[in-house]
């Protein structure tokens, strides 16, 4: 059973417009929240993060939303770039384990 | 000067066979972790250790064990290897235990296991 969706495999966004990654979740016990993003061949890098008291967190070109009555939190890349393009990994944290989502390809085209 | 490093990177064998893969961070975090990479691309924790505790996802089969010798090194042993084995297998490293903060996951670069 998987706590943490993203329902969209994959995205396709103009250079210059905005990227909106989304992600659901299930578990009402968590207490952060991060992206991390991952090219081909590599591991995952820590992008941004949001604790569950807010809604709200923005570092440069990223901002990260979250809706707890919802269970929803999206990812906002504004200006996209054609750099952006790798998968991005929605994750949870209730405990000792972060909880995964199976990531969102996101093609940034010139 | 790679952050967490993982070797080997590509790892083919036999079913029934023993093989390790090693992880070494030099960071100077105090835990790391291992994640499984499955076909469907869901990542999911497998153990996490520091020098106070390990934590096993009870999913996991007693097959794996991982093996720590040093505060800079988990290395993942798998016996008796089985088909369902092969997947990616991502190391990671945190200053502290997630348990214990929000420090976030830095990641090796993967080993992808096939199994024959």
């Amino acid at each position: 059973d998987q706590q943490v969706k993203q329902n969209s495999p994959s995205l396709s966004v103009q250079e210059g417009r905005i990227s909106i990654l989304n992600c659901d979740y299930t578990n009402s016990m968590f207490d952060y929240f991060l992206w991390y993003k991952k090219y081909p061949a590599e591991g995952p890098t820590f992008l941004i993060s949001i604790s569950s008291i807010k809604d709200k967190n923005e570092d440069g070109r990223f901002t990260v939303f979250l809706n707890k009555s919802a269970k929803h939190l999206s990812l906002h890349i504004v200006p996209s770039q054609p750099g952006d393009s790798a998968v991005y990994f929605c994750a949870a944290k209730a405990g000792y384990a972060l909880n995964f989502g199976k990531g969102t390809s996101l093609l940034v085209t010139p | 000067d790679t952050a967490v490093s993982q070797t080997p990177k590509y790892l083919v064998t036999q079913m029934g066979n023993d093989k390790s893969i090693k992880c070494e961070q030099n960071l100077g975090h105090d835990t790391m972790y291992w994640y499984k990479q499955d076909s469907k691309k869901f990542l999911k924790i497998m153990f996490s250790y520091n020098n106070k505790e390990l934590i096993i996802n009870e999913t996991v089969p007693n097959r794996f064990s991982p093996k720590s010798p040093d505060k800079a090194h988990l290395n993942l042993h798998i016996n008796s290897l089985e088909l369902g084995d092969s997947a990616v297998y991502f190391c990671a490293s945190s200053s502290l235990a997630t348990w214990e903060s929000h420090s976030p996951l830095h990641f090796g670069n993967g080993t992808r296991l096939t199994v024959t």
